[in-house]
């Protein structure tokens, strides 16, 4: 069975600063791992995936994450946060590369980007 | 541009009142899924369909039907709404050729049952 947590529900950080997200996950096979982010009143956009190739990952608007096998994890960062990140981001896991059909979501982390 | 699109985007009905929320997908996609999103719970799955005709249970099923009578549409249905069904709900859709489990969302479908 496969799961995930992200390890901060909110993370606040001021403008400029580095962004660190942070995700762990648990998979019996070599999983798929993606993040998704969600502006206010939109849909989930997907940031970035990992599906087995270069364990660092980069995704738009700056984004990237790093699939760490030893440590279960898959942290999102950001160099400099702009007022434009501060939305909602969700780690995904999936077992079956084949079918969405197993994706399992974490609860999500709350962005703050302060000025 | 490729979308997902649904219907209606905010909705307040009552404990019992049937409601349908439409979800329509211009991409040809074969694989189409709902999910509700609640604070602290991420997204949970309700019903997911591969194909027409082909429609399964996801993880939080109890309460909705869906059906899949065509490729492009795929709606969510209440028959008898519930509180706690109160929700904001997700159609999304992907296709066979698009990467491994990417989906596409739609903007979203606050309900809120009294």
């Amino acid at each position: 069975a496969q799961s995930v947590t992200q390890l901060d529900s909110h993370v606040s950080v001021s403008e400029g600063t580095p962004v660190l997200l942070r995700c762990n996950y648990s998979s019996s096979y070599s999983p798929s791992l993606f993040w998704y982010v969600q502006h206010p009143n939109k849909g989930l956009q997907l940031l970035l995936k990992y599906t087995s190739a270069a364990t660092l990952v980069k995704g738009i608007n700056g984004f990237e994450a790093e699939f760490k096998k030893s440590e279960t994890s898959f942290h999102l960062t950001k160099p400099s946060a702009h007022m434009s990140d501060a939305a909602e981001y969700f780690c995904v896991v999936s077992e079956d590369v084949g079918s969405a059909r197993q994706l399992t979501f974490g609860s999500g982390t709350q962005l703050t980007v302060l000025p | 541009e490729a979308q997902v699109t649904q219907n209606p985007r905010y909705l307040i009905t009552v404990t019992g009142k049937k409601l349908t929320v439409t979800c329509s997908q211009n991409m040809n996609h074969e694989y189409m899924s709902w999910y509700r999103q609640d604070p602290g719970l991420g997204l949970r799955q309700i019903y997911y369909s591969m194909n027409v005709e082909v429609t399964d249970k996801g993880d939080v099923p109890e309460g909705y039907k869906v059906s899949r009578k065509e490729k492009r549409n795929f709606p969510l249905i209440l028959e008898s709404p519930s509180p706690n069904q109160t929700s904001l709900y997700f159609c999304a859709g992907q296709g066979a050729r698009s990467g491994a489990n990417v989906l596409t969302f739609g903007a979203g479908s606050r309900l809120t049952v009294l």
